[in-house]
């Protein structure tokens, strides 16, 4: 069936360094996607979102990048601190409305070098 | 934004016991989602519970196994039945408009 996946399961940046997570997606019906963020213990949190009439979002240090074309998201976070350190997941709403589960891809975790 | 308070936190079980977990959510919402979150894997959606009717659940998952009540508009728990070491994992309840808001999640061991 049709899933959202990553590309890369782990990334490690130096602080201060901008980072780059990657998603592709292959429901060309979805039109709604989130990056989460879920720290150690914790349950997902919302990052940023973005609707497939756009390509792309910005909220505080971080972006979003949605390409149809090709179905791909990205989330580019600026000086990645150390406490951007998590596993972050890409979500799409593959049914067009609320009140409706989440479809998540596989995570990436990332690691900021002090 | 919801608020979700999720409990227990985490805990310990035998294998062959079941555990209940609850989920209250600080507003009425329609619809409530539990996800189960494998050891280092992304969640994969075990049911929806809606109030007033039985929970519809994902292919590999059965109410046997993972029963759910709904008695309100805010409240819902997810049963754990005749844990196995297998059924170790993470467990999430979740609401939607568009986005989810979760709970902090269940960090459940079967010894």
């Amino acid at each position: 069936g049709e899933s959202v996946g990553l590309h890369l399961p782990t990334l490690s940046v130096q602080e201060g360094d901008n980072s780059i997570i990657n998603c592709a997606y292959s429901n060309s019906a979805s039109d709604y996607f989130i990056w989460y963020k879920q720290e150690s213990g914790k349950g997902p949190q919302f990052i940023i979102d973005i609707r497939s009439n756009m390509d792309k979002r910005q909220g505080q240090r971080v972006t979003v990048l949605l390409n149809k074309t090709v179905k791909h998201l990205s989330l580019q976070i600026a000086a990645t601190q150390p406490g951007d350190s998590a596993v972050y997941f890409c979500a799409e709403n593959p049914r067009r409305s609320g009140n409706t589960p989440l479809v998540f891809g596989k995570g990436t975790r990332l690691s900021v070098i002090a | 934004s919801a608020v979700i308070s999720q409990k227990p936190s985490r805990d310990i079980c035998q294998r062959g016991t079941s555990l209940t977990i609850q989920c209250q959510v600080d507003s009425q919402v329609t619809m409530m989602f539990w996800y189960r979150q494998q050891p280092g894997q992304s969640l994969t959606l075990i049911a929806t519970a809606n109030q007033g009717s039985e929970a519809t659940y994902e292919s590999g998952f059965v109410i046997d196994k993972f029963p759910i009540s709904r008695p309100n508009l805010t409240f819902s728990t997810l049963t754990v039945s005749n844990m196995s070491p297998e059924d170790s994992s993470i467990y999430l309840c979740s609401v939607a408009n568009t986005e989810a808001f979760f709970g902090q999640g269940t960090r459940l061991t079967v010894v």
